[in-house]
């Protein structure tokens, strides 16, 4: 089965500083990554996704690439700010053919941004 | 809109005690899947059902565990006799029936700490 492997396992950042997570999957049939973000004591909730067919894509201080021929993604935050203080969860997805939405998941980062 | 709701926030228990789970998913999604996270690792899929039915239940741990979703809306997940090792935060998430898979979103989680 699929293997998503997460790093680092925590982060500290100075405020405006940039952080980037990185992960690395197995399945070579994967072809869509999520990424979450769990504040503390909340839902995880989607903040930026990319499929396969695509290299990279940005959403204001948000960006993730993917390495297909690598198998590895990564969430890159610039411009951080306090409020970016979460663990943050990578996954992978097969093709929807009766996998439905089932995710494989890293085993998260704790960021943390420093005044 | 309510969101994915999940009941009890916390319970503690003693080994060999039996505990239920609920999940009541968003309003008109079919798809509803059980994760677990045991601290410090990744979250970990249970299962999932397509309205009342199991879709795929690979990531139950053990016959301890049994999950229902009659009338396919609320569900529950019961575990009997919980073992130390169940201790962790049992999420629920949903998500609408789409080609693309659409987005999951999760609920809080349910954490569980048997002694």
């Amino acid at each position: 089965g699929e293997n998503v492997e997460q790093h680092p396992s925590t982060l500290s950042v100075q405020e405006g500083d940039s952080a980037v997570i990185k992960c690395t999957y197995s399945d070579s049939a994967s072809n869509y990554f999520p990424w979450y973000k769990q504040e503390l004591g909340k839902r995880p909730q989607l903040i930026i996704d990319i499929r396969s067919n695509v290299g990279e894509k940005k959403d204001q201080r948000i960006a993730v690439t993917l390495n297909k021929t690598a198998k590895h993604f990564s969430l890159h935050i610039t411009e951080t700010q306090p409020e970016d203080s979460a663990v943050y969860f990578c996954a992978a997805r097969r093709g929807l053919t009766g996998g439905g939405n089932k995710l494989t998941f890293g085993t998260g980062t704790q960021l943390k941004v420093e005044l | 809109e309510a969101g994915v709701t999940q009941f009890p926030s916390h319970s503690v228990i003693e080994k060999g005690q039996t505990v239920t789970l609920r999940c009541d998913p968003i309003s008109g999604h079919d798809n509803l899947y059980w994760y677990r996270r045991v601290m410090g690792k990744e979250i970990k899929f249970l299962l999932h059902f397509v309205k009342e039915s199991k879709q795929d239940e690979s990531g139950m741990p053990n016959n301890r565990f049994l999950a229902e979703r009659t009338g396919g809306t609320y569900s529950t997940l019961k575990v009997q006799p919980a073992e130390l090792e169940d201790s962790g935060v049992y999420f629920c998430a949903s998500s609408q029936e789409r080609l693309d898979g659409g987005e999951l979103f999760f609920g809080e989680g349910s954490r569980l700490t048997v002694l």
